[in-house]
């Protein structure tokens, strides 16, 4: 049973295009995460928030904006988008930043 | 160079053999965790394990914190356990996961 939802499930677009994810979460966890999967398959952390408030920012280029609107929801913006930008991005929830994580489905992201 | 190192990269097994995942750490670690991904894409948890031996069915993950290193052991295989399987370890308390890059796991009638 999903308890991490994420939308759009697959986005083709263009490249100098803006998009943004949704991602929310019903499990009542405090803590949010964005990971992205590259084409070679590694998985890497890209953002995490806890309650609204961001605690890791990795070496991302600056087109990749986070925001929380509160503790259940993390969406993820993508200013001018580049090809190497496809990937799946996928989104996650923790207690306290410390348990088991439980993952979305998923967004597959293409640039054209 | 690479963090987690999972073996073997791939495996092929005739269905009803058993099976043995590693995953080795090069830095300490607070947590790990076990995952399978649906050929789709979605990642599904199987064991949040610290330390120690649990149990889920067929699969037994086997964590010993000291030595940097787990395992994940799956009995009787099946055709529907092919997919990918992936460990991760938490590091600090900013709760991130650092992947290793997966075993893919392929079940044969």
């Amino acid at each position: 049973e999903t308890a991490v939802f994420q939308t759009p499930n697959y986005h083709v677009t263009q490249v100098g295009n803006e998009v943004s994810f949704n991602c929310k979460q019903t499990l009542g966890h405090d803590t949010m995460y964005w990971y992205k999967q590259d084409s070679k398959k590694l998985l890497k952390i890209m953002f995490s928030y806890n309650n609204k408030q961001l605690i890791v920012n990795e070496t991302v280029p600056r087109r990749f904006s986070p925001q929380s609107s509160d503790k259940a929801h993390l969406n993820l913006r993508i200013k001018s988008v580049e090809p190497e930008d496809s990937a799946v991005y996928l989104c996650a929830s923790s207690y306290r930043g410390r348990g088991e994580q439980f993952f979305g489905p998923g967004t597959r992201l293409t640039v054209l | 160079g690479q963090q987690v190192q999972q073996s073997p990269a791939s495996l092929v097994l005739q269905e009803g053999e058993n099976a043995e995942l590693q995953c080795n750490f090069s830095t300490s670690l607070n947590s790990m965790q076990w995952f399978y991904q649906r050929p789709g894409g979605s990642l599904v948890s199987l064991f949040y394990n610290p330390s120690g031996t649990k149990h889920s069915g067929r699969l037994t993950s086997t964590t010993v914190i000291k030595e940097r290193r787990s395992s994940l052991h799956i009995s009787s295989s099946q055709t529907t356990d092919s997919g990918t399987y992936l460990c991760a370890y938490i590091t600090g308390n900013t709760g991130k996961l650092i992947f290793g890059l997966g075993t893919t796991l392929q079940v044969q009638p």
